[in-house]
């Protein structure tokens, strides 16, 4: 399998503007994670997936972000509208779900400016 | 409040040196991540401590698990230049909850020459 496959790697973007980044699971894992990762705060669980299903959405800062799962292939991570604030690395990572003794599989990242 | 912490933060040594990043943890998780992550990079999973009293080792890296004490370390013997790096560990937040993680802030390796 080629991993958590990731587009676009990276984004700059003005403010204001919408902002969407995709993901592709490993095939035939049912979680799915979006983290993001800052100088300031390190990395932080935005929101997960199991079966397609937002399970814990808790994570995403405010209403402004949003995330989809319509398949079990594919994922998006959505600013709208986007802030200088939100400039940080999006990882998606997924893992094989709970009780296995795997680990969580992140992929390349996407590093959003937001100027 | 749950937790993770690392330290050092940062560590230079230099090649050839031994020594210890610790990790530790407030949630309850018996299972435990160390990543490493190269500048500009994703994150590459080095190890997953499963119970109390893990022990795992590759190459001039090991890692160890203490869940009564919370404490993970991870030994690196005889460093060598290729090991600078960041490294991370990561509990599960909910227990047996894979993929849903604490990440400690890094530990930031460089060792030189």
């Amino acid at each position: 399998d080629a991993g958590v496959i990731q587009s676009p790697r990276h984004e700059v973007t003005e403010m204001g503007q919408e902002v969407t980044l995709r993901c592709k699971p490993i095939s035939g894992h049912d979680y799915l994670f979006w983290y993001r990762q800052t100088m300031m705060r390190g990395l932080e669980l935005l929101i997960y997936f199991n079966n397609n299903v937002p399970i814990d959405d808790s994570g995403m800062p405010e209403d402004r972000f949003s995330a989809k799962m319509p398949n079990a292939s594919f994922s998006t991570l959505k600013i709208q509208p986007s802030e200088p604030r939100d400039s940080a690395v999006y990882f998606c990572a997924s893992s094989l779900g709970m009780g296995g003794h795997t680990e969580a599989f992140f992929g390349q990242g996407t590093r959003l400016t937001v100027v | 409040e749950l937790k993770v912490e690392q330290n050092p933060l940062f560590l230079s040594m230099q090649e050839g040196k031994n020594y210890t990043i610790y990790c530790n943890y407030s949630t309850t998780s018996d299972r435990l991540y160390w990543y490493r992550q190269d500048p500009g990079k994703s994150l590459e999973s080095l190890f997953v401590l499963l119970s109390n009293g893990a022990v795992k080792q590759e190459g001039r890296l090991m890692a160890s698990l203490d869940t009564k004490a919370r404490l993970s370390t991870l030994h690196i013997t005889a460093a060598v230049h290729d090991l600078s790096a960041t490294y991370f560990c990561a509990v599960d937040r909910v227990r047996g909850s894979q993929g849903n993680l604490i990440f400690g802030k890094g530990t930031k390796l460089s060792v030189k020459p």
